[in-house]
């Protein structure tokens, strides 16, 4: 079936430099792209979110970035802060539910 | 603001126990989800459901039920607990909007223990 991946379930950034997560997705037939952050004992928070008319949509200090051809998703954090250290899940609309992947812990480091 | 609450944060159970997770929202949304969250696993969807009294399988609903009886409550019921149920539960909501499901709030979760 479809899945969600990300690329490294973990990343390691000191404070101030820019962060960027990535994301495959297998679906093509996916319109509509969400990042996540999740942070230790708290359930997920909507980031930012992407439709697949767009390549790139910009937020406060988050951009994120579509690939269709490579079925591939970005999350570019810019002057990363200790508090932006979380679990970023990214998620693919899949028929009636989201589909999430597994994850990255991003770990900054002062 | 969305708010979506969970009756518990951390909840112990033993084997065989029948187990009740409350999820509640505020916003008069049409859509509510229970999912479950697992170290390497990601979030699974465990049920899903669109309308009062309406339920939908999800990718897991083994060893589990759901109750929708009112639009802003939805339950999640292990009928038996297991130990391979320890998990967090997380409890989402999202509005109905033309062309299909978009952003979920999500709930703080419950961390259910079963020995």
């Amino acid at each position: 079936g479809e899945s969600v991946g990300l690329h490294l379930p973990t990343l390691s950034v000191q404070e101030g430099d820019n962060s960027i997560i990535n994301c495959a997705y297998s679906n093509s037939a996916s319109d509509y792209f969400i990042w996540y952050k999740q942070e230790s004992g708290k359930g997920p928070q909507f980031i930012i979110d992407i439709r697949s008319n767009m390549d790139k949509r910009q937020g406060q200090r988050v951009t994120v970035l579509l690939n269709k051809t490579v079925k591939h998703l970005s999350l570019q954090i810019a002057a990363t802060q200790p508090g932006d250290s979380a679990v970023y899940f990214c998620a693919e609309i899949g028929g009636t539910a989201l589909i999430f992947g597994k994850g990255t812990t991003l770990s900054v480091s002062s | 603001d969305v708010k979506v609450t969970q009756s518990s944060r951390y909840l112990v159970k033993r084997t065989g126990e029948k187990v009740f997770l409350e999820c509640v929202q505020d916003m008069d949304h049409e859509n509510m989800f229970w999912y479950r969250q697992d170290p390497g696993l990601g979030l699974r969807l465990i049920y899903f459901s669109y309308d009062v009294k309406m339920k939908e399988k999800g990718d897991i609903p083994e060893g589990y039920s759901v109750s929708r009886e009112k639009k802003e409550r939805f339950s999640l019921i292990l009928e038996s607990a297991s130990t391979n149920q320890t998990s967090m539960y997380l409890c989402a909501s999202t509005p109905s909007r033309a062309g299909g499901v978009y952003e979920q709030y999500f709930g703080p979760g419950t961390r259910l223990t079963v020995t």
